[in-house]
C-alpha cells in the first residue's frame, strides 16, 4: 500500500541553523501539507501546496518558513534560523484531491532544537 | 473558540467492549469533512474514517463507526470490540468548505484510549 515517506525520523540542531525536513508523497497525489505537533499537544496545520505553489498558509508559517517541491518526488519544509520554539513533530501529508480528500501523513519527523 | 472539542482527555475501556469518543465541532459553513485519525505510540497519525456533513448515513469501516448527528454538531467515534492495539491517541479533525481539496485540516486536543485485557 503506498504510503508517505519522511526523512529524517529525528533530527537535533542548534539554535539558529538551518533544517530542510524531506518527505516523499504518495506518488498519484496532487496536495501536500505540513503539519506540527509540540509534544503533548494538538495537530496544527502550517501551509498546503498545489501545483507548485502554496495554496493555503497559516499564521504559524511565516517567513521562517519555506517548502519546495524540487522533483516530481520530493516536498521539503525548509526552516531558516531555528528557535527553541521549533521543536516539534512534524508530519508531511498527501492528498489526492476529490470531494473526501483524506489527507495521508507520514511518520513524522521529531525536531529538537538546542 | 475552540474549532473542534474533544471533552475526554483519557478513556479506559477492556478488551472486547465498545468505546464512544467524543467530538463536538464548530463552524458556520454548510458544507464540512470530519475525520478521525489514530495516534499510536510510536507517533504515526493513522486516517480511520470520513464524514461529509451531506451524507445521510453515519460512515462505517470496520469496527470504527461515526456517530453523526449535525444538529448537535457532534461526530462522535465508535470502536467495537475494543483491541489491545487500539491503545492509542484519537484525533478528531474537521476540513472546513468539502469538496475544495487542498484544504487545512483543524485538529482537537486527542483523546488517549486505552484498552486493557
Amino acid at each position: 500500500e503506498p504510503e508517505v515517506t519522511q526523512t529524517p525520523s529525528h533530527q537535533v540542531t542548534q539554535m539558529g541553523q538551518e533544517v530542510i525536513l524531506r518527505c516523499v508523497p504518495i506518488s498519484n497525489h496532487l496536495y501536500f501539507y505540513w503539519y506540527r505537533q509540540i509534544l503533548g499537544q494538538k495537530v496544527e496545520f502550517l501551509v498546503s501546496f498545489y501545483n507548485n505553489e502554496i495554496s493555503e498558509k497559516s499564521e504559524i508559517f511565516d517567513d521562517q518558513f519555506s517548502v519546495e517541491r524540487p522533483d516530481g518526488s520530493n516536498f521539503t519544509l525548509k526552516i531558516r534560523s531555528t528557535k527553541l520554539e521549533d521543536s516539534a513533530m512534524y508530519f508531511c501529508a498527501s492528498s489526492e484531491g476529490g470531494i473526501t480528500d483524506t489527507q495521508y501523513f507520514g511518520p513524522g519527523t521529531r525536531l529538537t532544537v538546542l | 473558540a475552540q474549532k473542534i472539542t474533544q471533552t475526554q482527555p483519557g478513556m479506559f475501556v477492556q478488551e472486547k467492549e465498545a468505546v464512544t469518543l467524543d467530538c463536538t465541532y464548530d463552524t458556520s459553513d454548510q458544507s464540512y469533512g470530519l475525520f478521525w485519525y489514530k495516534q499510536p505510540s510510536s507517533g504515526e497519525m493513522i486516517f480511520l474514517i470520513y464524514q461529509g456533513s451531506y451524507d445521510e448515513q453515519n460512515a462505517t469501516e470496520g469496527r470504527y463507526s461515526l456517530n453523526f448527528q449535525k444538529a448537535r454538531k457532534s461526530a462522535n467515534l465508535v470502536i467495537s470490540a475494543s483491541q489491545l492495539g487500539d491503545s492509542a491517541m484519537y484525533f478528531c479533525a474537521m476540513r472546513e468548505v468539502e469538496g475544495q481539496a487542498g484544504t487545512a485540516l483543524i485538529f482537537g486536543k486527542g483523546t488517549t484510549l486505552s484498552v486493557s485485557s
